[in-house]
């Protein structure tokens, strides 16, 4: 089984822009969860989306959103860009989103905002 | 709040030395994850537990429910074995749902 994509990988961009990255989950898995990897604040959830909808949200503001296809493939958008958006943005699937499943991480997609 | 915490932040050893990572958390959870990042981001789940303990290779990890604290043990370390650890718990978040609460990591340095 492929494991979970994530593209682009590597982005720059300027403050004020919007940025959307996607994520591929394992097949068969309906769960995507986005998290955001910053230095100074460690790994923190971003949202998770189940068939098609978003069930969890994490504390971060509204110009952060997402969307989940029919085919479970998800997209994250960053609108407004700031400085403090830099980060590796990981997404991760599980075949139902309980916490008593295992989550499948991606690579990452590396923002950077300038 | 809910709270993850791990110790130590840094931790550097030999190779073939014994290696003890631990993770104590605010509330009762159902299960604990490790995962293992390496250099470049890329992020592993080792494993997930809610009780006992579980082995995978010369990986080693325990759960106290009650005492709300967990071990992750490397035996025989290598270089290889050289990441970032974290803990990450799962937090109810309202409803049915939970979020996961990640530890700060704990950077392992092991040198030949």
């Amino acid at each position: 089984k492929a494991g979970v994509t994530q593209t682009p990988r590597y982005l720059i961009k300027t403050r004020g822009q919007q940025v959307t990255l996607s994520c591929s989950p394992i097949s068969g898995h309906r769960s995507v969860s986005w998290y955001q990897q910053t230095p100074g604040q460690g790994l923190q959830f971003l949202f998770e989306y189940f068939s098609e909808t978003q069930r969890n949200k994490g504390n971060f503001p509204g110009r952060f959103s997402g969307r989940q296809f029919s085919n479970s493939r998800s997209e994250m958008n960053v609108s407004t860009l700031e400085l403090g958006d830099s980060a590796l943005y990981l997404c991760a699937s599980s075949l139902n989103g309980r916490v008593d499943y295992e989550q499948y991480f991606g690579p990452g997609t590396r923002l950077t905002v300038t | 709040k809910n709270e993850v915490e791990q110790s130590p932040q840094n931790l550097t050893a030999q190779e073939g030395e014994f290696i003890t990572i631990n993770c104590s958390y605010s509330v009762g959870i159902s299960a604990l994850h490790w995962l293992q990042q390496h250099p470049g981001g890329g992020i592993v789940s080792l494993f997930m537990l809610s009780s006992g303990k579980k082995k995978h290779g010369r990986l080693i990890a325990t759960i106290n429910i009650q005492e709300k604290h967990s071990s992750l043990h490397i035996t025989a370390s290598h270089p290889r074995d050289s990441a970032v650890y974290i803990c990450a718990a799962p937090f109810p978040s309202g409803g049915s749902n939970y979020k996961l609460t990640f530890g700060k990591g704990t950077l392992l340095t092991v040198n030949p």
